[in-house]
């Protein structure tokens, strides 16, 4: 079965760096998102993605992030100058092209961020 | 922000029993309600969803049950087995918002022999 894949499974950063977590969604979903959980926490919606540009995001989604697709397979979330409190799981997952928004997210195994 | 709640975190259940999962939700935007599973080191695995539209909908084992006027659905898993031993997590999304999706704190279900 195809599935979203998210590298690196863990990364460890100084607070002030950027980091990049990469996904590469399944390769017929046209709809991609991002979504964090801090431990302990609910798992919570970023952003969304669609036709190249962002469809909808959280207030927690600042200018600190943003999101890229620089080619036909990969999806990045890339976070400018890391805070501790950046610190969580970050979920990728994408849909497929069904037009109904009423079809499931897949989602990746995580890659877990930890700013020291 | 408590839109999705599951208040029990966690419920034990012996191997063959039915395991019933609770959620309750604040939004009456919400239409489209899905549950996930989630392993340890694992994103969490799509397992069943339920339109406003009905009132159930069943694949196998587990089957979803949605109380629009009392704003509750439930997982029913039956008979449980081991390997559903896992986070369960509830969520929902209304129309138009781009399947963003909100998710409950989870139970911990375990699956005991």
């Amino acid at each position: 079965e195809p599935e979203v894949t998210q590298t690196p499974s863990h990364q460890v950063t100084q607070m002030g760096q950027e980091v990049i977590l990469r996904c590469v969604p399944i390769s017929n979903h046209l709809y991609f998102y991002w979504y964090r959980q801090i431990l302990g926490q609910k798992v919570e919606f970023l952003v969304s993605f669609y036709n190249n540009e962002i469809s909808e995001k959280s207030e927690i989604f600042d200018d600190q992030f943003s999101v890229e697709r620089p080619d036909g397979s990969n999806f990045t979330l890339k976070i400018r100058s890391t805070k501790l409190e950046d610190s969580a799981m970050y979920f990728c997952a994408s849909r497929d092209r069904t037009s109904s928004y009423n079809s499931p997210l897949h989602f990746g195994n995580g890659t877990r961020l930890t700013v020291t | 922000d408590q839109q999705v709640k599951q208040n029990s975190p966690s419920l034990s259940v012996q191997e063959g029993r039915i395991s019933i999962l609770n959620c309750d939700y604040t939004n009456s935007m919400f239409d489209y309600f899905l549950w996930y599973k989630k392993y340890p080191a694992e994103g969490p695995t799509f397992l069943i969803s339920i339109s406003s539209i009905k009132d159930k909908n069943e694949d196998g084992r587990f089957t979803v049950f949605l109380n629009k006027s009392a704003k509750h659905l439930s997982l029913h898993i039956v008979p449980s087995q081991p390997g559903d031993s896992a986070v369960y997590f509830c969520a929902a999304s209304a129309a138009g918002t781009a399947s963003k999706l909100t998710f409950g704190t989870g139970t911990r279900l375990q699956v005991t022999l």
